[in-house]
């Protein structure tokens, strides 16, 4: 099936850096979601994004949803070790409920 | 529960064996659906249901997968004749009102059923 084009794949950082991973598809959305999934468990979602150009903060997170409703970007600021995990954006259709997601990026922060 | 619960959590099924993979949605949840997790991807839609009425079963793989949700709350998704494609990880989601995500409508995923079969 279709899914978004995201990245990195995968990232190793150290605790109180900066993250960016952003995510495109050749599809419009009209909503783009952030979501983080930790090991054994279900995608809980961060941040939702209804608006093109729309800048969402959650914390530590910010989201952007990108003017040509073909991408978005999640940056997270000071990471700390528990936001370990893998982060994946979704997009959603207008009458469309299906969401599609992204592979996902895997983030390793070293304390 | 105050969250969407399945079960079994994990499940090791030998190849052509049948399976019935159970979701309790957060009560009062009217919109239900099933993704697909594969190792190392992202979920895929399978099924939505509204109350017990299954709207769109699109993303079912093949003829061996069926979902039932008869009274409009609990789900469930069965897989006859496993193969060893079938391997993944199962989410059922569920919102309060309507199919799309919105700020009034947030779709709460399960932690999933792990489905190895070998």
């Amino acid at each position: 099936g279709q899914q978004l084009n995201q990245s990195p794949q995968s990232m190793f950082i150290q605790e109180g850096e900066d993250v960016s991973m952003n995510c495109t598809s050749s599809s419009i959305f009209n909503t783009w979601l952030w979501y983080k999934q930790d090991p054994g468990e279900g995608p809980v979602l961060l941040i939702a994004l209804y608006k093109a150009g729309e800048l969402t903060s959650n914390g530590r997170l910010t989201a952007q949803f990108g003017i040509t409703r073909k991408d978005s970007f999640l940056n997270i600021s000071a990471s700390i070790p528990s936001d370990v995990g893998i982060y994946f954006c979704a997009g959603q259709g207008g009458s469309n409920y299906k969401l599609t997601f992204g592979k996902g990026t895997l983030l390793t922060v070293n304390p | 529960g105050a969250g969407v619960s399945q079960s079994p959590r994990y499940k090791v099924a030998k190849r052509g064996q049948d399976v019935a993979l159970r979701c309790d949605p957060i009560s009062g949840h009217v919109s239900l659906f099933w993704y697909q997790q594969a190792l190392g991807q992202g979920p895929e839609f399978l099924t939505y249901f509204q109350n017990e009425a299954q709207l769109d079963k699109s993303g079912l793989p093949s003829d061996r997968f069926f979902a039932e949700r008869p009274e409009g709350s609990v789900s469930t998704l069965k897989i006859q004749r496993t193969q060893q494609e079938d391997s993944a990880v199962y989410l059922c989601a569920s919102s309060l009102a309507g199919r799309v995500q919105s700020s009034g409508n947030t779709i709460y995923f399960g932690e999933g059923s792990w489905l190895t079969v070998v």
